[in-house]
């Protein structure tokens, strides 16, 4: 059962252009939406986060959505430059202690910004 | 610098055999996780631990043992009854969490395990 479904799969845009990346979920008791970049070989890297009493957040070119009623969040990429080409992963957990705070991931974008 | 290493970055099992992969944080946290990772997938949790002698199993667990000796190291067996064991391998860890909320995972840069 994917608790987390992520799309697109791949993604081509421009340099300059706004990728956006969708991801949904089924649990409602998830408290915590990160993003993670990954390069090729490299380890995935906390891009972003959101909790869901907040609709939006941004960091530099980086926003994240949320819609905590549709149970959907998004990464938006503003100005997207060739070095954001990457693979990019949702994710959510859940908090309260116990066997909670697990991170359970999306399948991963993989975005190829062109020059 | 503060951060996750993972050692060997590549790993070569032959059949029957088992493999030990190495993780260290100098981050001072409480909890420590490993994911494998395959083409095309997301990650998938093996192990985790909030707490130095305590674990428990993640999704995926068949196959793999995992010890939590001290706070810093949190090293993955891969046994010989892991039949597919070809995958990117990944440790992560968090602080401990507060408040009742989750916190962020910091990962390291991984172990490419092949099968000889």
């Amino acid at each position: 059962q994917q608790q987390v479904k992520q799309s697109p799969q791949s993604l081509i845009v421009q340099k300059g252009g706004i990728p956006i990346i969708n991801c949904a979920y089924e649990n409602t008791a998830f408290d915590y939406f990160p993003w993670y970049q990954q390069f090729p070989g490299k380890g995935p890297a906390l891009l972003i986060a959101i909790r869901p009493d907040v609709s939006e957040k941004k960091e530099g070119r980086f926003t994240i959505s949320f819609n905590k009623s549709a149970k959907q969040f998004s990464l938006h990429i503003m100005d997207s430059q060739p070095g954001d080409s990457a693979t990019y992963f949702c994710a959510a957990s859940k908090g309260g202690g116990g066997s909670n705070y697990k991170l359970t991931f999306g399948k991963g974008t993989l975005l190829t910004v062109n020059p | 610098d503060g951060g996750i290493t993972q050692s060997p970055k590549y790993l070569f099992r032959k059949e029957g055999q088992n493999v030990t992969l190495s993780c260290e944080q100098n981050l001072n946290h409480d909890a420590m996780y490993w994911y494998r990772q395959d083409p095309g997938q997301g990650l998938r949790l093996i192990y985790y631990s909030q707490i130095v002698n305590d674990f428990q199993k993640g999704d995926i667990a068949e196959g793999y043992s995992v010890s939590r000796e001290k706070k810093e190291s949190f090293p993955l067996t891969v046994t010989s009854a892991q039949k597919n064991p070809t995958a990117f391998y990944l440790c992560a860890s968090s602080p401990r969490t507060g408040g009742g909320f989750s916190q962020p995972q910091h990962f390291g840069d991984g172990t490419r395990l092949s099968i000889l």
